[in-house]
C-alpha cells in the first residue's frame, strides 16, 4: 500500500511489560512523526525525526519511552515498563518535508495500546 | 514556544445547521494546516492556509487566515452528519518543522 502503516492494530498488555510500536512511512518521505492521543483528546507530540538529523524528542513524556528510525525508513516507538497511564492511541506520520515546511502530513491508523 | 488554543473543545449541533471553529495564538504563524480526525482513523488534511487574509473554501467548508497570521477560523455551512469528527490546527512557524496540533474541535451533526 501506499499509506502510512502502523503495526500492531491493538496491543494488550500486562503493567510492567515492555512494548514496541512499529510504522512503515510512505516511501521517500524524509520526515516522521510519532504522537501520542488519550481517549477524546488533541495530539500530543512524542517525537520528530528528519533525514539524518539528530531527532527531536522534546514531547517525550519519560524516560520510559524512546523511538528510532533505520535507513531513514521504518521508525519503532518502545515504551519501557508500561503504566496503565500510557494507555492511549499512539498515532505515526509522515510528510516529504521541504524548506517552505508546508507540507502534508499523512498519518496511519495508529496503534491502541491498552495497559492493563 | 506557540500557546495554541482552539474553541470550542466540543460542539454538538442539528444537521443543517452553520458553525465556526477557531484556531488562536499569540504567535505569528508562517502557514497553518487544518485536519479532520474521523473516529478510529488518523488525521487527514483539509487545507493550507499561507497568506494572511486568505480565505479557502472546500464545498462548504471556509477556511479563513488572520490578517496578522495569529489565528484561523473554519465555517461550516449546512453542516451534514459526514463533517462529524475532531478538527485540529497545526501551524507552522518560521524554520519550524515540529508539527504541533491545538487540542481540537470535537464536531457532533445529529441528523
Amino acid at each position: 500500500g501506499a499509506g502510512v502503516s502502523q503495526s500492531p492494530s491493538n496491543k494488550v498488555t500486562e503493567k510492567g511489560k515492555d512494548v514496541e510500536l512499529r510504522c512503515d512511512p510512505i516511501s521517500g518521505h524524509t520526515a516522521l512523526y510519532w504522537y501520542r492521543q488519550s481517549l477524546g483528546q488533541g495530539l500530543e507530540f512524542l517525537i520528530y525525526f528528519q533525514g539524518n538529523s539528530a531527532p527531536d524528542k522534546s514531547g517525550l513524556p519519560s524516560d520510559r519511552f524512546s523511538a528510532e528510525r533505520t535507513g531513514g525508513s521504518v521508525s519503532t516507538l518502545t515504551i519501557q515498563r508500561t503504566q496503565q497511564e500510557d494507555s492511549a492511541v499512539y498515532l505515526c506520520a509522515s510528510s516529504l518535508r521541504d524548506t517552505s515546511a508546508n507540507t502534508e502530513a499523512f498519518f496511519g491508523q495508529g496503534t491502541r495500546l491498552t495497559v492493563v | 514556544t506557540q500557546l495554541l488554543e482552539q474553541s470550542p473543545q466540543f460542539l454538538s449541533i442539528q444537521e443543517g445547521e452553520n458553525l465556526t471553529v477557531y484556531c488562536n495564538s499569540s504567535s505569528v504563524f508562517s502557514s497553518l494546516q487544518w485536519y479532520r480526525q474521523e473516529p478510529g482513523e488518523g488525521p487527514v488534511l483539509l487545507v493550507t492556509v499561507v497568506t494572511g487574509g486568505e480565505v479557502k473554501k472546500l464545498k462548504r467548508l471556509t477556511f479563513q487566515f488572520g490578517d496578522a497570521r495569529k489565528d484561523s477560523s473554519l465555517h461550516i455551512t449546512a453542516a451534514q452528519p459526514g463533517d462529524t469528527g475532531l478538527y485540529l490546527c497545526a501551524p507552522s512557524g518560521a524554520g519550524s518543522y515540529q508539527l504541533t496540533f491545538g487540542k481540537g474541535t470535537k464536531l457532533s451533526v445529529i441528523p
